[in-house]
């Protein structure tokens, strides 16, 4: 089946730098990622969907420039989260979908924890 | 604008008992799929099932099945023979489009809040 990575699993950043997650397709092509982001016992909220190539299209209430989303291949994605403060601690899922392949399928997830 | 509403925020079932879980939606479209995650603590979502509104036939994978009701906007979930290894939150999500936009890049899932099932020994 298919399979996506995540990495990192855990950061912790101290507040006012920034952190890179990637996300990666290791056995399809990822036409369309999604960036979410989940709180302890909450549903999955979707930040940003990005086309392979193009700029990534932002959920209404997340900072686009808070939160860059380059998903320069195929095969990864990364999102950015600039300058970071505790609150941005959470756990950010990432999931991808192929041409062709209509099922989504989501990564392990990053914990991200800014102190 | 689509909506997913799961009204049990907790349940909890006995091992080798039968358990559902409720998931209503909201939508103006006709044709869409729905589908059951599974979130188990490792917090890897894992899709459980699948079910396209143009079949009327409920889809079943092993334990699980669904009760879809088209007209009522319903989408529960039966798992049967509950295991230990079935304790996760569970959310349902929809997916607007159609079989002839499945692929397409724009169209988002949208999920409920989640039912976090306990499995009793």
């Amino acid at each position: 089946g298919a399979v996506v990575s995540q990495h990192p699993s855990r950061v912790i950043c101290k507040s006012g730098t920034s952190v890179k997650i990637e996300c990666r397709s290791l056995d399809f092509q990822a036409t369309t990622m999604f960036w979410y982001r989940q709180f302890p016992k909450k549903s999955l909220m979707l930040m940003a969907t990005s086309n392979e190539g193009s700029k990534a299209t932002y959920e209404q209430g997340v900072e686009k420039d808070k939160f860059l989303i380059n998903h320069a291949s195929l095969t990864l994605s990364t999102l950015t989260v600039t300058s970071a403060h505790p609150e941005d601690s959470s756990f950010y899922i990432c999931s991808a979908r192929g041409r062709g392949l209509g099922e989504q399928y989501f990564g392990p997830g990053t914990r991200l924890t800014v102190t | 604008a689509q909506t997913v509403t799961q009204s049990q925020p907790e349940m909890s079932v006995q091992e080798a008992e039968t358990v559902t879980l409720s998931c209503t939606y909201d939508t103006s479209e006709s044709d869409y799929y729905l589908f059951w995650y599974k979130q188990p603590p490792s917090r890897q979502m894992i899709l459980v099932i699948r079910q396209e509104a143009y079949k009327q036939q409920n889809a079943t994978e092993n334990r699980f099945s669904v009760n879809f009701q088209k007209a009522a906007k319903s989408f529960s979930l039966k798992i049967s023979d509950s295991q230990l290894g079935d304790a996760a939150m569970y959310f349902c999500a929809y997916r607007g489009g159609g079989r002839m936009n499945y692929g397409g890049a724009t169209n988002k899932l949208i999920f409920g809040t989640g039912t976090l099932l306990a499995v009793q020994p």
